[in-house]
C-alpha cells in the first residue's frame, strides 16, 4: 500500500529561496529515497538515506530522516529554474517495493 | 552511465487489444519492477520480479497483466484486452540489490487506449 505522503501538495518560490517539503509514512522503513520528476518524463533518483542515519547532503540537497517521528524533509537550498519539477519521497521496506506518495509540485520562478 | 530503457515511448491501442511494454534493466541488476502513474495521480506499485519469478503483485495487478523475461535482457510487460482505465504511464525500474540500493527508472511508456 501506498504510505509516503508528502507536503505540502504544490510550492511556488522565487529562485534563489530554499524550498522545503515533507514526508509522512506509516510503517518501519528500511531506508527512504527521494525522486524527482520533470514533467512527462521518468523518475530521476536523488538521494537515499537509510533507517540508522539521521541526515545526509548531495550538492544543495539536504535530507532528514526522524523515524520516531516516521517523517522526512528534503531540502533544496538557492533554487533554480531548472528544480521545477514534482518531488516524490518512496519508502523502501522489507518487501523490496519502493512505495510513493503522492509528490509535491515545486515551480521556482525566475 | 547505465541506464534503464524502454520502448517505445509512446503506444496508442483500441480498447481489448493486447499490447506489451518492454524495458531493459541495467544488465547487473537482480530485482525489475513495473510501476504505473495515471496522469497527475500516485505512482503506483505493480509488480516485482526477482530470480525470474514474481516476487510481489499489487491488487491492480490481475489476470489481465503478466510479465516475462524471456531472454536475460528484456522485462515485458504485457496487458491483455486493455481497458480505457489501463492509459497510463508505466515505468520499468530495476536495483542491483535488495534494500538499500537505490531504484533506477526508465523514461517511461505512455499508453494511450481509446
Amino acid at each position: 500500500s501506498q504510505q509516503g505522503e508528502e507536503d505540502p501538495q504544490a510550492l511556488s518560490i522565487q529562485e534563489g529561496e530554499n524550498a522545503t517539503m515533507n514526508c509522512s509514512y506509516k510503517t518501519s522503513i528500511n531506508n527512504l529515497q527521494w525522486y524527482r520528476q520533470n514533467s512527462g518524463r521518468g523518475l530521476v533518483h536523488l538521494i537515499l538515506i537509510r533507517s540508522n542515519e539521521r541526515e545526509k547532503h548531495s550538492g544543495r540537497l539536504r535530507v532528514t530522516l526522524d523515524t520516531s517521528k516516521k517523517s522526512s524533509s528534503l531540502l533544496i537550498t538557492a533554487s533554480r529554474a531548472a528544480d521545477t519539477a514534482s518531488y516524490f519521497c518512496a519508502t523502501d521496506s522489507n518487501d523490496y517495493k519502493l512505495s510513493f506518495g503522492a509528490g509535491t509540485t515545486v515551480t521556482v520562478r525566475a | 552511465e547505465p541506464e534503464v530503457t524502454q520502448t517505445p515511448s509512446h503506444q496508442v491501442t483500441q480498447m481489448g487489444q493486447e499490447v506489451i511494454l518492454r524495458c531493459v534493466p541495467i544488465s547487473n541488476h537482480l530485482y525489475f519492477y513495473w510501476y504505473r502513474q495515471i496522469l497527475g495521480q500516485k505512482v503506483e506499485f505493480l509488480v516485482s520480479f526477482y530470480n525470474n519469478e514474481i516476487s510481489e503483485k499489487s491488487e491492480i495487478f490481475d489476470d489481465q497483466f503478466s510479465v516475462e523475461r524471456p531472454d536475460g535482457s528484456n522485462f515485458t510487460l504485457k496487458i491483455r484486452s486493455t481497458k480505457l482505465e489501463d492509459s497510463a504511464m508505466y515505468f520499468c525500474a530495476s536495483r542491483e540489490g535488495g534494500v538499500s540500493t537505490e531504484a533506477f527508472f526508465g523514461q517511461g511508456t505512455r499508453l494511450t487506449v481509446v
